[in-house]
């Protein structure tokens, strides 16, 4: 099981540009969730989707879009790219909300110019 | 007040030492605790879950929950080098879905 896949691994952006970014998980897990980490923020929530077909905004979802393609894969938006948005993106997956521990992929490094 | 708090460190301990990371929460509904370690550059790894007050013991990990004082712990018994990482805090807030951080504690252990 490769567990929770991201691509890209690093991205560098312009002003106003957009991009997605993609996840994949294969452990048959209900739920999926997009965090950014910032130093001295730690991990924020940004969209999760508690399953297929459900999201739900977290605590900075502004600026940002997702969609739950299917029960394997989440991606995350970003319309317009902003300096503020430069950070590392950890996508995660669990079996249901509000229980168990959430298995995170290997990270996004994005910065934006 | 944060809604889960950590001394951010760093934590310095001698190889063969036992390490004792400490984590409060204000939520007092939370009933879910996660620790995970994160090495530098490297994404979250989830180590222990406890759910109940008490010890809960892996391998050389302890978790400690103690649900009146909000306070959840984890202990890791000789301490390798390989075990110098940031430790991250975790339960669910607001009896929502959140998964709320703290922003970790670095652990050093040194030869």
């Amino acid at each position: 099981n490769a567990g929770v896949t991201q691509t890209p691994k690093f991205q560098v952006l312009k002003t106003g540009q957009s991009m997605t970014l993609q996840c994949a998980q294969d452990m048959n897990h209900n739920s999926m969730y997009w965090y950014r980490q910032d130093p001295g923020m730690g991990l924020r929530l940004i969209y999760y989707s508690a399953s297929e077909g459900t999201t739900d905004k977290g605590e900075v979802p502004n600026g940002y879009n997702v969609s739950r393609l299917n029960k394997r894969e989440f991606s995350l938006r970003l319309e317009s790219a902003a300096p503020s948005q430069t950070s590392v993106y950890f996508c995660a997956s669990s079996e249901a909300t509000k229980t168990g521990g959430q298995y995170f992929g290997p990270g996004t490094r994005l910065t934006v110019t | 007040q944060k809604e889960v708090e950590q001394n951010s460190g760093p934590l310095s301990v001698p190889e063969g030492a036992i390490a004792s990371l400490n984590c409060t929460y204000s939520d007092r509904v939370s009933q879910s605790f996660f620790w995970y370690r994160q090495y530098s550059g490297k994404s979250p790894e989830l180590i222990m879950s406890i759910y109940s007050n008490g010890d809960k013991e892996d391998g050389r990990f302890t978790a400690q929950l103690n649900k009146a004082s909000q306070y959840v712990s984890l202990l890791i018994r000789d301490s390798q080098p390989s075990d110098s990482a940031t430790y991250l805090c975790a339960t669910f807030t607001g009896g929502g879905n959140k998964l709320t951080f703290g922003t970790g504690t670095q652990l050093k252990v040194e030869l």
